[in-house]
């Protein structure tokens, strides 16, 4: 299986801060890769798709990059609507399986 | 809108059964692979099981293999997930999501969760 690594496992942050998330896959995983936002006694909510896709309606100010086994989501401004807690998921084999999580807090 | 509503939760034993429906609307619900996604209480997302557009394809994380069985009803729009021998690490939200299977392996809706708590 594809182990999916997450770093940092939580984040303080203050509103229009710049917060940078990232994933690390345990072999190439080209750019099947998504990123999800999960807020408290939420479902999650899928942002980015095959690594730097956008989800529709999902702000701009959420991006992702990378491909192969290093992968970045990015804030660029953080809004308060955006503390939660963030998963990375690889989709290139099976099973799909999702990284630990990124809580972003407010600092 | 797409809308997924998941039901049939609840407090069971270990070694007991319970059965999870989720009910589709707002797209084909035919046209798309389906999956089950779990949550501990404090964990992380673990994908169970997924199932193809007719069924004929259904695949299972290795820890509820042999216990927990996938299906669906397209007449119907229902997803649902037999859940047999129950463990209470088992216990978790259950998510019904769209996709996650061959040509869209993401979850892109997914329901509000019911919650499987197994204890004696």
């Amino acid at each position: 299986d594809i182990q999916m690594t997450q770093s940092p496992s939580s984040v303080s942050a203050s509103v229009g801060d710049r917060v940078t998330i990232t994933c690390r896959a345990s072999q190439g995983i080209s750019s099947w890769l998504a990123w999800y936002q999960q807020k408290p006694g939420k479902a999650p909510k899928l942002l980015i798709y095959a690594a730097s896709s956008l989800q529709s309606g999902v702000p701009s100010r959420f991006s992702g990059s990378g491909s192969g086994t290093d992968f970045t989501l990015t804030i660029s401004s953080l809004q308060p609507e955006d503390f939660a807690t963030y998963y990375c998921q690889q989709a290139n084999s099976f099973p799909p399986l999702f990284g630990g999580g990124t809580k972003v807090e407010i600092k | 809108e797409v809308q997924l509503v998941e039901s049939g939760g609840g407090l069971v034993q270990p070694g007991g059964s319970l059965r999870l429906s989720c009910a589709a609307s707002g797209f084909t619900f035919s046209s798309y692979w389906m999956s089950w996604v779990r949550q501990a209480p404090g964990k992380g997302l673990e994908w169970v099981a997924n199932i193809k557009q007719d069924g004929s394809e259904k695949y299972y994380v290795d820890s509820v293999k042999g216990r927990f069985t996938i299906s669906r009803d397209n007449a119907k729009n229902s997803l649902y997930l037999q859940m047999n021998s129950l463990r209470a690490e088992d216990t978790a939200v259950y998510y019904c999501a769209r996709g996650g299977g061959n040509g869209y392996p993401y979850f892109d809706y997914w329901g509000q969760g019911t919650l499987v708590t197994v204890s004696s």
